[in-house]
């Protein structure tokens, strides 16, 4: 069956600007978490939805919000952009409480 | 506080050793441990998960431990090859939530 899929691969956005990610979870996953990740910080959890509620959230700011749809994809958004937001953004998608899978994740560079 | 710990330090191994790999985790009491391999530019990708009640799993060379009264995790591979090189991360899960805490990896060489 298909894996995670997030696109766009590849984001350049200017700061102030707006952005937003979007990831469809394998066929029957309910659970999509998002995460950032820089060099040196490691994962960092932003949030994770299931059947359209966010059940869980991460220490980040308003600015990052997110939503999931009735077919389970999923959107995270991003408002007034930061220089320090440039990352790698990261979906997994998972059934129960076993293993996540990831997708190969959406690389934001804002300038 | 909360917290858990890779070796931040990149290990070199010579090819057909043994790669041990090592998490630590303080005041949290997981359901379940795993572990994941990550390479430059990509996703996590599932290895190996461990439960509170085990000591010992085990999946071709990979083996992983669990000692909850250490609070520690080791992660070892048997005949190590290049391309074993990676970032290895563990994340611990609890019962009670299901959000993943994660480590923030060890880099791994393996040198032919």
């Amino acid at each position: 069956k298909a894996g995670v899929t997030q696109t766009p691969r590849y984001l350049i956005k200017t700061r102030g600007q707006q952005v937003t990610l979007s990831c469809s979870p394998i066929s029957g996953h309910r659970s999509v978490s998002w995460y950032q990740q820089t060099p040196g910080q490691g994962l960092q959890f932003l949030f994770e939805y299931f059947s359209e509620t966010q059940r869980n959230k991460g220490n980040f700011p308003g600015r990052f919000s997110g939503r999931q749809f009735s077919n389970s994809r999923s959107e995270m958004n991003v408002s007034t952009l930061e220089l320090g937001d440039s990352a790698l953004y990261l979906c997994a998608s998972s059934s129960s409480y076993t293993e996540a899978f990831f997708g190969q994740g959406t690389r934001l560079t804002v300038v | 506080s909360q917290k858990i710990e890779q070796n931040s330090e990149a290990l070199n191994i010579q090819e057909g050793k043994t790669a041990t790999l090592t998490c630590n985790y303080t005041n949290y009491s997981p359901a379940y441990l795993q572990w994941y391999r990550q390479d430059p530019g990509r996703g996590p990708v599932f290895l190996l998960l461990i439960r509170e009640n085990e000591k010992e799993k085990r999946k071709e060379r990979l083996k992983v431990t669990f000692d909850t009264t250490l609070k520690q995790s080791l992660f070892h591979i048997t005949a190590s090859q290049p391309a074993d090189s990676a970032t290895y991360l563990c994340a611990l899960a609890m019962d009670s939530n299901y959000q993943l805490i994660w480590g923030a990896g060890t880099k791994l060489i393996i040198k032919p």
